[in-house]
Order: structure tokens, then C-alpha cells, then sequence
């Protein structure tokens, strides 16, 4: 089981659209349906933001977005606020009951 | 509403073992996985482990494997991780969470670090 792919750093303007890619593998990402996205602060415990690739849990906004193509995975934020400013981590189910998550390496999202 | 409060720090020693807990509260603590996930310093999440807290039935990463055990006192609603053999490198904060057969952590506490130093 081998971490997914993210970008080390992306960064855009406030009011501009970033979209983060995940990329996996056949045997996570590309079979399953069971993506989920979590942003940190700086000294925070990350929040669940997405899941199940593009859900949205309750009193997160709408403009945070998942979505997937293959085996690769995305969370798209627009309308780039100050406060979107944090590290963000992929997480996918990777097809054993056992040992059934793996992350992302997170990617540090700035905003100019 | 839901909360995960987790024990405080701690400082041990190389080869010694530490136990981690997580008391649950606003939900039913049975009807949810509860994961286990660690961050060094200025690195990733890195997931270590499940557990049902009703089977007790458990799942451990490959790297963690025969020096990781996680248990739980449904009593108290409270969860317990332990890592054996400390070395340096297991210096990092310990997080637990809320999870589902959908989603490894709805929720999460609010992290123990644990460092380990001679």
C-alpha cells in the first residue's frame, strides 16, 4: 500500500478556482468510490471536508468539491477565500478489510 | 454533539510503549470505527489502524504490525491505541477518529503527541 500522489504546493488568488489532484492506482482511487478530502490548519486536527468522492458533509461550503476520473482524484475550491489557506490530505479505501485506508501526502494550499 | 477527547502527552524513553486514549461521547460509541492516525512534525497523516468498538475486531497498516494494539472499554466509551518498541521516529501526534465503512474519520479528537527521547 503505497501513499497517493498529491502536489506538494498549489496557491491562487482570493475569488480565483484550485483544484488539488490525488493519484492512485487501480487498486485504490480507480475501484472504489470512497475518496474523502481533509483540510489542517497549522496546529489543528484536520476536518473531513468531502467524502465518498464528492459528498459533502453538513456545514461544509458548497465551494468545496470532489470529483474523479480514473484513477485519479480531485478537490476543486472556488471562490478562494483567506481562510481556505491550510494543508489539505486525500484519502482513499484501498481494498483490504484489514488495512483498508491510505492517504495522500498533502498539499499546502496558499492563498496570494 | 460528537467529541473525541484524547489523553495528554507524553515523553518516553526508546524500547518503552505508550497508550493512548480516546473517550467518546455524543454519539453511540459502538455503532462507529474508530481509526488511528499520526503525524510527525511538518509531515503527512499517516493512517496506523481500525477498530470496532462493538466486535473489537481490528485492523492494522503493514508497517505498524506486531507493535501496534488497539483496544476499547465500551463501559466507558473510551478507546485505546498502544505502540511498543518506541523509537525516535514514532515521535508525532496521535490522532483518533470517528469513522465508517465510507470514510475513515468523520470526526476527530484533538491529538496526543507523544514524543519519544533518551
Amino acid at each position: 500500500q503505497s501513499a497517493l500522489t498529491q502536489p506538494a504546493s498549489v496557491s491562487g488568488s482570493p475569488g480565483q478556482s484550485i483544484t488539488i489532484s490525488c493519484t492512485g492506482t487501480s487498486s485504490d482511487v480507480g475501484s472504489y468510490n470512497l475518496v474523502s478530502w481533509y483540510q489542517q490548519h497549522p496546529g489543528k486536527a484536520p476536518k473531513l471536508m468531502i467524502y465518498e468522492v464528492s459528498k459533502r458533509p453538513s456545514g461544509v461550503s458548497n465551494r468545496f468539491s470532489g470529483s474523479k476520473s480514473g484513477n485519479t482524484a480531485s478537490l476543486t475550491i472556488s471562490g478562494l477565500q483567506a481562510e481556505d489557506e491550510a494543508d489539505y490530505y486525500c484519502c482513499s479505501y484501498a481494498g483490504s478489510s484489514t488495512s483498508p485506508w491510505v492517504f495522500g501526502g498533502g498539499t499546502k494550499l496558499t492563498v496570494l | 454533539q460528537v467529541q473525541l477527547v484524547q489523553s495528554g502527552a507524553e515523553v518516553k524513553k526508546p524500547g518503552a510503549s505508550v497508550k493512548v486514549s480516546c473517550k467518546a461521547s455524543g454519539y453511540t460509541f459502538t455503532s462507529y470505527d474508530i481509526n488511528w492516525v499520526r503525524q510527525a512534525t511538518g509531515q503527512g497523516l499517516e493512517w496506523m489502524g481500525w477498530m470496532n468498538p462493538n466486535s473489537g475486531n481490528t485492523g492494522y497498516a503493514q508497517k505498524f504490525q506486531g507493535r501496534v494494539t488497539m483496544t476499547r472499554n465500551t463501559s466507558i466509551s473510551t478507546a485505546y491505541m498502544e505502540l511498543s518498541s518506541l523509537r525516535s521516529e514514532d515521535t508525532a501526534v496521535y490522532y483518533c477518529a470517528r469513522g465508517s465503512v465510507v470514510v475513515p474519520a468523520k470526526d476527530w479528537g484533538q491529538g496526543t503527541l507523544v514524543t519519544v527521547s533518551s
